[in-house]
């Protein structure tokens, strides 16, 4: 199985800060990375499909990047919505694996 | 628009089978290009792909459970129905269905709201 693992677990940042959370996958995965918003009790909203493709309704301040092992989630200018926790998923080869999850908590 | 819904027991003793319905709106089953996967998630952990079936019926498990879990679908109903057997305590956990987009990329572009299945007796 491919391992994803994410960095940082967590993080405390101020609105209108640049946030990044990265993703890093145990083998090429090429762009086969989709990342997902949790909110708490809440099911998962993808955000990002592709490793960079944004989901339609998502707000233009989420984007991703990377290819083979490597891959971003960048949110320009962190809103109040956006705290939540943050996973990645690959879907390059089955069994499809979520990373640990990356907390975004306020300042 | 798009829906899915899961359904079954809130509560499961060990041992026991546990079974899910999905029923899904806005979509066919027998649509090209979707299929619906489970997903589980234990309370503060990260989810865990379980299964899927695309529209042509095509199935597959997770490794670690495939002994265990079966996904079956009834097009004319728009259910997807999963079986877990021999539940444990472990398997407590939120389940989720999905819809999965395919092929190439796959990825879970609606969920269900979640249903709590707690194992204990």
């Amino acid at each position: 199985d491919i391992q994803m693992t994410q960095s940082p677990s967590s993080l405390s940042a101020y609105v209108g800060d640049r946030v990044t959370v990265t993703c890093r996958a145990s083998q090429n995965i090429r762009t086969y990375l989709n990342w997902y918003q949790q909110k708490p009790g809440k099911a998962p909203n993808l955000l990002i499909y592709s490793a960079a493709s944004l989901q339609s309704g998502v707000p233009s301040r989420f984007s991703g990047s990377g290819s083979g092992t490597d891959f971003t989630l960048t949110i320009s200018s962190l809103q109040p919505e956006d705290f939540a926790t943050y996973y990645c998923q690959e879907s390059f080869s089955l069994p499809w694996t979520f990373g640990q999850g990356t907390k975004v908590e306020i300042k | 628009q798009v829906t899915l819904k899961e359904s079954g027991p809130a509560l499961v003793n060990p041992a026991e089978t546990l079974t899910l319905t999905c029923t899904v709106s806005g979509f066919s089953l027998s649509n090209a290009g979707m299929g619906v996967s489970w997903i589980r998630q234990p309370p503060g952990k990260a989810p865990e792909w379980l299964a899927h079936i695309f529209s042509n019926d095509e199935e597959s498990y997770t490794t670690s459970l495939k002994s265990r879990l079966t996904i079956s679908k009834d097009t004319s109903k728009s259910q997807v129905v999963l079986t877990m057997t021999n539940m444990d305590p472990v398997d407590t956990a939120t389940y989720y269905c999905a819809r999965t987009r395919v092929p190439g990329v796959y990825y879970f572009d609606y969920w269900g709201q979640g249903t709590l299945v707690t194992v204990s007796s």
